[in-house]
């Protein structure tokens, strides 16, 4: 199983909006609805931010949104803040009945 | 509060052999599937391994990296989970962290500290 395809680097300025894109297969991103997204930052463990594309977990800000359009699922960051910048993962279910992470992006608020 | 803490990791030939332990704690842990994910010195994450929580059939998923390598168990009992590691090898060095899941395979709601293997001679 191949890793979800990310960029590897986004940027943004406080209070402007970035996309992180994550790209799979037919068998994984396009196949279901299970795709999430975890924020991690330098030594931390990944906290989750999107689960089932676009659901937010308790206590997530609405700023987080997640979307997807046949393999390709998309996690929006509104109105940047500076503890935004992190490493951002997104995982997908997939048809061999597996999670697949992408490579990671990290975002950096300017 | 839902808590995971990972122990067991540590320094191990190439070849040999170690098992990693999740004690959790602050939630029903038999109802919930949990997993395992390492995260390799500056690397990305890597899902490992999940396990069903309590039912009739309890189902195992494993990667396949470590499918044959690793195995996956639970002791409802006692609120652990465990990843039994066997031939070990330079590329199995990471942080192994344990996660909770929202549903099987879902999406990871919480997380545990991890715990450090190291795989060196």
């Amino acid at each position: 199983q191949s890793a979800l395809t990310q960029p590897a680097s986004v940027s943004g300025s406080p209070r402007q909006s970035i996309t992180i894109s994550c790209t799979g297969t037919s068998s994984d991103v396009g196949a279901y609805n299970y795709v999430s997204w975890y924020q991690q930052h330098p030594g931390k463990a990944p906290r989750l931010m999107i689960y089932d594309v676009t659901y937010r977990p308790s206590g997530v800000s609405n700023r987080f949104s997640g979307s997807k359009s046949a393999n390709t699922a998309s996690l929006t960051i509104s109105g940047l803040q500076a503890e935004d910048e992190a490493d951002y993962y997104c995982s997908s279910y997939t048809t061999s009945g597996t999670v697949v992470f992408g490579g990671g992006t990290k975002l950096t608020v300017l | 509060e839902v808590q995971l803490v990972e122990s067991g990791g540590g320094v191990v030939q190439p070849g040999g052999s170690l098992r990693l332990s999740c004690a959790a704690s602050g939630f029903n842990f038999r109802i919930y599937a949990m997993n395992w994910v390492r995260q390799a010195p500056g690397m990305g994450l890597e899902w490992l391994s999940g396990m069903s929580g309590s039912g009739s059939t309890v189902i195992t998923s494993y990667a396949d990296s470590v499918k044959g390598r690793f195995t996956i168990s639970r002791d409802n009992s006692h609120n652990t989970l465990y990843l039994q590691m066997n031939s070990l090898r330079a590329e199995d060095t990471a942080v192994y962290y344990c996660a909770r899941d929202e549903g099987w395979l879902q999406g990871f709601d919480y997380w545990g500290q991890g715990t450090l293997l190291t795989v060196s001679s």
